[in-house]
């Protein structure tokens, strides 16, 4: 089974500053089988990013997505207020089952 | 625009079956373009992929939970269910029920809200 390691585990930054967001995997993923989720307290996940850098419908363009092999980075360009949550990276491979990274919060500092 | 709900009792038993049903409106499990998924969080902690059906019937299971597991569909309802049996502590969690797209790329895209499920007695 892959794993996925998420750095830092807290970030903390202010609004206008750059994030950036790293998940690494323990064996190489297929660029089409890289996602990130968004998640704020007491809500589901929502979709930001699949295939490594592709946005979901309605993600607003300060969000971007890169990496391949095992490395993958999810930036956020200029930060907002509402951005501030938990964000996961999530991936399918070989092992034929899909797993999230465990996480990096991104707190207002 | 697609909805998911899930629902089903909040509190089980130790070593009972827990039961969630997630229905979905705005779109029909029976297109056969989306498998259909469960997903759960424990408090505090991170995502655990569960399983997922296709309209079909057919499913794919999470190795780690595999012999407890079993999900079903009724596509005359456009719901599908989680069972999962012998429950514990450990299986305390928020239940997601999810769409799952892999036509082009492999992702989640529609959520439901969550539901909390304690295990206690």
């Amino acid at each position: 089974e892959i794993v996925l390691t998420q750095s830092p585990g807290t970030l903390s930054l202010s609004p206008g500053e750059r994030a950036t967001l790293s998940c690494r995997a323990s064996q190489s993923v297929s660029s089409s089988y890289l996602a990130w989720y968004q998640q704020k307290p007491g809500q589901a996940p929502r979709l930001l990013i699949y295939g490594a850098s592709s946005r979901a419908t309605g993600i607003p363009d300060r969000f971007s997505g890169s990496g391949s092999g095992t490395d993958f980075t999810l930036t956020i360009s200029r930060l907002e207020p509402e951005d501030f949550a938990v964000y996961y990276c999530q991936q399918y491979g070989s092992s034929l089952v899909y797993t999230f990274g465990q996480g990096t919060k991104l707190e207002i500092k | 625009q697609v909805q998911l709900q899930e629902s089903g009792p909040g509190l089980v038993k130790p070593s009972q079956t827990l039961s969630l049903t997630c229905t979905v409106s705005g779109g029909s499990i029976s297109s056969g373009d989306y498998y259909w998924s469960w997903i759960r969080q424990p408090p505090g902690k991170g995502l655990e992929w569960i399983g997922y059906i296709y309209y079909s019937g057919s499913t794919y299971y999470n190795p780690s939970l595999k012999s407890r597991v079993t999900i079903s569909v009724d596509t005359s309802k456009n719901q599908f269910s989680l069972k999962l049996s012998s429950v514990t502590a450990a299986d305390t969690a928020v239940y997601y029920c999810a769409r799952l797209e892999e036509s082009v790329a492999s992702y989640f895209d529609y959520w439901g809200q969550g539901t909390l499920v304690t295990v206690s007695s």
